[in-house]
């Protein structure tokens, strides 16, 4: 286990595409977060899983982000219908809970053109 | 709402010299407060949290709830300290999940 996985690294698309980005986390971590950070700013909460179940979203998540974690593994954010305003960096983190800090993945970079 | 600032986007320092980086927070509960740090070009990584009242790689913060701030220090900054840091809160109580709320950062470059 090498860490946080995401995938792909890099994603340019055209506005209107959909896009889907994958996160393997620790296998041994229960919870999952999705970030989205833009430049010059911090990391921005997208939403949360305790194994399979989303238990919270940011309301920076639109209608059009949906974001899945079957079976409490691996996890998915897809965009659908993407706009400039998406282009950012996307990051994946798990964690063990409790006290516990994050594990950041490197993150999927969203150039939409 | 959760709010953390951090007033320097860039910080410079020559090595040697005494290092402090400002986070400022608000939130009306007992927060859990963390500094995160990212080198060039390596992924956003946990560097210390102030319920463990550690020092990693001689750095040390202390939470001041008067003042609500917990700002990173280090007495005699390296090169390899040049780095992009991030301040970040942590909300505790039933009704919060496990979000962090992060600052915006602070570049600190280590002068030779």
């Amino acid at each position: 286990d090498t860490g946080v996985s995401q995938d792909p690294r890099h994603k340019i698309t055209k506005r209107g595409q959909n896009v889907t980005f994958r996160c393997d986390p620790i296998s041994e971590h229960n919870r999952l977060y999705w970030y989205r950070q833009t430049l010059g700013q911090g990391p921005e909460f997208l939403t949360y899983f305790q194994n399979e179940a989303q238990l919270e979203k940011s309301r920076l998540l639109s209608d059009r982000f949906s974001a899945e974690r079957p079976k409490g593994s691996f996890s998915t954010l897809e965009i659908q219908r993407t706009e400039q305003g998406d282009s950012a960096m996307y990051l994946c983190a798990s964690s063990l809970g409790g006290l516990s800090g994050y594990t950041f993945g490197s993150g999927t970079r969203l150039t939409v053109v | 709402a959760q709010r953390v600032t951090q007033p320097e986007k860039l910080l410079s320092v020559f090595k040697g010299a005494p290092v402090e980086l400002k986070c400022n927070y608000s939130y009306s509960g007992s927060p859990e407060l963390f500094w995160y740090v990212q080198y060039s070009r390596q992924r956003l990584q946990l560097l210390l949290r102030h319920i463990s009242r550690e020092s990693i790689k001689g750095f040390t913060a202390d939470l001041n709830k008067g003042e609500t701030s917990f700002h990173l220090k280090k007495p005699f900054a390296q090169e390899e300290d040049s780095a992009m840091y991030y301040c970040a809160l942590r909300p505790v109580g039933d009704n919060y999940g496990q979000n962090f709320v992060f600052g915006p950062g602070t570049r600190l470059s280590v002068l030779p």
